[in-house]
């Protein structure tokens, strides 16, 4: 089983539209939780961090969850800015190393 | 805004070569790291440095890689003798917190081994 597993799309959605996307993690230890974002061919860019309570940053909001070992990222209102790759990404307890998701690709159409 | 720089941005080598990557991480941050990710796959982390040591290392970082902080400023990693499986964008990372600390990334570095 993958460590950190992400629906590669594509999400291919209008302006203006709601898009979730899910991860899973198999490693119940996990600590940290991430959202990075990737453009093409450019380096992975921190969203937000992902907290037990859900947290909210402007369109974007994120939850986690713990028992089912499952995180989420909802776009409101999408722009095509908002087009690009979006990486689950987690920690270990006590560790450093990130550990990626493949990313979830979304193309926000006119 | 503070960023991670990394020179440099392509480097081609002939296989067999040794190949050194450069990164200046944010001034104010101990803590460094280097991932890769080849083409159309995931980023994988490679290596963590802190306090002039290795701290955390996967399987993928073996005796052909080596780290190092030559001055006060400047993070590498050195590939001994390049193969063409080396072929992938090479990331370097920093933060200011160990296990909690938000990690930044650099532009990364485009290796081609031909």
């Amino acid at each position: 089983r993958k460590e950190v597993e992400q629906d590669p799309g594509p999400f291919n959605v209008p302006e203006g539209a709601t898009v979730a996307f899910n991860c899973t993690y198999s490693n119940s230890a996990s600590q940290s939780f991430f959202w990075y974002r990737q453009d093409c061919r450019k380096e992975p860019k921190l969203l937000m961090s992902v907290y037990s309570s859900g947290n909210e940053d402007g369109r974007f909001t994120a939850q986690l969850n713990r028992a089912s070992q499952y995180i989420s990222l909802l776009i409101r209102d999408s722009k095509l800015s908002d087009s690009a790759t979006y990486l689950c990404v987690v920690k270990g307890a006590g560790r450093r190393a990130l550990t990626f998701g493949s990313g979830t690709r979304l193309q926000v159409q006119p | 805004e503070p960023e991670v720089t990394q020179t440099p941005s392509h480097q081609v080598t002939q296989m067999g070569q040794e190949v050194i990557l450069r990164c200046v991480p944010i001034s104010n941050h101990l803590y460094f790291y280097w991932y890769r990710q080849i083409l159309g796959q995931k980023v994988e982390f490679l290596v963590s440095f802190y306090n002039n040591e290795i701290s955390e290392k996967s399987e993928i970082f073996d005796d052909q890689f080596s780290v190092e902080r030559p001055d006060g400023s400047n993070f590498t990693l050195k590939i001994r003798s390049t193969k063409l499986e080396d072929s992938a964008m090479y990331f370097c990372a920093s933060s200011d917190q160990g296990s909690m600390g938000i990690q930044y990334f650099g532009a990364g570095t485009r290796l081609s081994v031909l």
